[in-house]
């Protein structure tokens, strides 16, 4: 059972538009969330987290939304860039030290 | 910059060699590493959990004699792939908990390994 999905395989938005990536979880107990940008032969990027006392967490051009009650997030980029098309991958853990539960990844694609 | 590292980079081995791969956390102690692989076109899988001091904690389906995991110190880890096959040439990524400041779990750049 998949407890982090990421029902979308892929994005495609034209530059300097709003990127919005969605991300659903299963376990009530995972009570911080992280947003990693993946390029092919690389390790993830670490690109912005939130705990699941807060609802928001802003950092530049990327947000993250948390809805707990709906078990659901979200990493918005605005204005995306071309530079931002790359793999995210939505993580979830039980804190910190605890392993993290990745969901499959979304291709985003920004188009110039 | 980078604050986590790993070395090699890339490693070519023969058949029924082993590999040592390492894994330091640059800039910080981590009590607690971990070891993933990733297969193409594919999510990363988490390999085991490498904790300072004690014995790593293996996912299931997770050979522990296969692949050796040494946490040595607060900012070393080592995986062995133990008399390597080429089933076991993959990509492995490992990461380390932050958590001093804004706690994150952050990635080294990963190690391709291609076994002959």
């Amino acid at each position: 059972d998949q407890q982090v999905k990421q029902n979308s395989p892929s994005l495609s938005v034209q530059e300097g538009r709003i990127s919005i990536l969605n991300c659903d979880y299963t376990n009530s107990m995972f009570d911080y969330f992280l947003w990693y940008k993946k390029y092919p032969a690389e390790g993830p990027t670490f690109l912005i987290s939130i705990s699941s006392i807060k609802d928001k967490n802003e950092d530049g051009r990327f947000t993250v939304f948390l809805n707990k009650s709906a078990k659901h997030l979200s990493l918005h980029i605005v204005p995306s860039q071309p530079g931002d098309s790359a793999v995210y991958f939505c993580a979830a853990s039980g804190g910190a030290n605890s392993k993290l539960t990745f969901g499959k990844g979304i291709t985003l694609s920004v188009r110039p | 910059g980078a604050v986590v590292s790993q070395h090699p980079s890339r490693v070519i081995c023969k058949s029924g060699t082993s590999v040592k791969i390492e894994c330091r956390s640059l800039d910080f102690q981590a009590t607690t590493m971990f070891w993933y692989r990733q297969f193409p076109k594919k999510s990363l899988m988490l390999m085991a959990t490498s904790n300072e001091g004690s014995k790593a904690t293996y996912e299931q389906g997770v050979e522990k004699d296969k692949f050796l995991i040494n946490h040595a110190s607060l900012t070393l880890s080592t995986l062995t792939v133990t008399s390597a096959h080429p089933e076991d040439s993959s990509f492995y990524i490992c990461s380390a908990w932050r958590t001093s400041g804004q706690e994150t779990q952050y990635f080294g750049p990963g190690t391709r390994l291609l076994v002959l």
